[in-house]
């Protein structure tokens, strides 16, 4: 099974900053990877996927880059509305891996 | 689009099976296309199976297999999701999704979620 691994866990930012957020997979992926959004007491969000495609109605402050093992999530200029949990998710193979998830926290 | 529109809460003993219904509505349902994720109080994302479209079939993650059963109700435009042998940490909420791609690669949308709940 394929072994997804974010970090940071959490992360503080403010309104405006830019934040990255990285996903490894224990084995090469190509660019089968997605990122989700999920807030509290909601089903999750897809925002990317294809590691870069971005879904049709997500913000383009939201960015996705990285092939094989390695990916990263960029939100840039961050909006009160972006503070969630963020999740990576494989889909190279089954069973489908999620991370374990990155907290974004308002400073 | 298709808005996927999950059972009730549930409470169970352990021992016992739950079955998490899903409906489809307000578009065309692609039954061969759903999975269910579940997500324990606090905790992350766990797939536990689905279609994958372009063999029709059914897979299950390990961890689950043996006590998961998906099918879906053409008829009636509806995916279920039964688990049996609760477990106290099958508390969770289940969440129905339907996959993307030939292969379901990435999942949108998704339902509202069930909470199940096992206690004695």
């Amino acid at each position: 099974d394929i072994q997804m691994t974010q970090s940071p866990s959490s992360l503080s930012a403010s309104v405006g900053d830019s934040v990255t957020i990285t996903c490894r997979a224990s084995q090469s992926i190509g660019s089968y990877l997605n990122w989700y959004q999920q807030k509290p007491g909601k089903a999750p969000k897809i925002l990317i996927y294809g590691a870069s495609s971005l879904q049709s109605g997500v913000p383009s402050r939201f960015s996705g880059s990285g092939s094989g093992a390695d990916f990263t999530l960029t939100i840039s200029s961050l909006q009160p509305e972006d503070f969630a949990t963020y999740y990576c998710q494989q889909s190279y193979s089954t069973p489908r891996s999620f991370g374990q998830g990155t907290k974004l926290e308002i400073k | 689009q298709v808005q996927l529109v999950q059972s009730g809460a549930e409470v169970k003993k352990p021992g016992s099976s739950v079955k998490v219904s899903c409906k489809a509505s307000g578009g065309t349902f692609r039954s061969y296309t759903i999975s269910w994720v579940r997500q324990a109080p606090g905790q992350g994302l766990e797939w536990m199976g689905g279609f994958i479209p372009i063999f029709a079939l059914v897979n299950y993650a390990p961890k689950f297999q043996g006590r998961v059963t998906i099918s879906t109700d053409e008829s009636t435009s509806t995916a279920y999701m039964e688990l049996s042998s609760l477990r106290f940490e099958d508390t969770a909420m289940y969440f129905c999704t339907t996959g993307n791609g030939d292969y379901a690669t990435w999942f949108d949308p998704w339902g509202q979620g069930t909470l199940v709940t096992v206690s004695s």
